[in-house]
């Protein structure tokens, strides 16, 4: 089975600075992704990032970045510059390429709070 | 605009009631999810549909049910023989999984049984 580990509970930053978010996951398998979603004070789930594990070039979306260590099962998220509308909660997730239908595996998440 | 709908946003339920929430998409999408989430967890998966009328058990299917009648349409049904139904519910949809394993969610429902 797959596993998600989020070890950072609560990280705060001041408006401007960066800020890197942990993840580890656990598998067996060589086929997989892993995504980034960012779910604010109104609950909507939205992905923010996305990784294909085949591919080496970490992936970026303007001020987010990953840092993807595929052999040492690490997939951290570097927010730039960051902005008040960035406080919310990070869940990093993890699917195993099946060709078919399958589940996203979540951590348990990290709070990020963005302040003046 | 595309997207996915779920209603309601809040609903309140006694104990021993049955409750029908609902997710619609208007994406195209092929495949549909029902997660759930409780204070300091991630989501967990109830169940999946990859295609209309066919679905899969997901890990904490029990005392659940759900439909796939429609390629937009994706309800679940909350029975009372879950033991404890009320979180938060978020409904998903992807487009052929073997194409993109991006998954988009709804605004949710949270689910309050006394």
């Amino acid at each position: 089975a797959q596993t998600v580990t989020q070890s950072q509970p609560e990280m705060s930053v001041q408006e401007a600075e960066t800020v890197t978010l942990s993840c580890t996951y656990d598998t067996s398998e060589n086929n997989y992704y892993l995504f980034w979603y960012k779910q604010p004070p109104s609950r909507q789930m939205i992905l923010v990032i996305r990784q294909e594990a085949y591919k080496q070039q970490n992936a970026t979306e303007n001020r987010f970045s990953v840092n993807f260590q595929k052999a040492a099962k690490s997939f951290s998220l570097k927010i730039s510059d960051s902005q008040l509308g960035d406080t919310a909660m990070y869940f990093c997730a993890f699917i195993l390429y099946t060709g078919t239908a399958s589940k996203l595996t979540f951590g348990t998440g990290t709070r990020l709070q963005v302040t003046l | 605009d595309g997207g996915i709908t779920q209603s309601p946003k809040y609903l309140f339920r006694k104990e021993g009631q049955n409750v029908t929430l609902s997710c619609e998409q208007n994406l195209n999408h092929d495949a549909m999810y029902w997660y759930r989430q409780d204070p300091g967890q991630g989501l967990r998966l109830i169940y999946y549909s990859q295609i209309v009328n066919d679905f899969q058990k997901g890990d904490i299917a029990e005392g659940y049910s759900v439909s796939r009648e429609k390629k937009e349409s994706f309800p679940l049904t909350v029975t009372s023989a879950q033991k404890n139904p009320t979180a938060f519910y978020l409904c998903a949809s992807s487009i052929d999984p073997g194409r993109s394993y991006e998954q988009y969610f709804g605004p949710g429902t949270r689910l309050t049984v006394t």
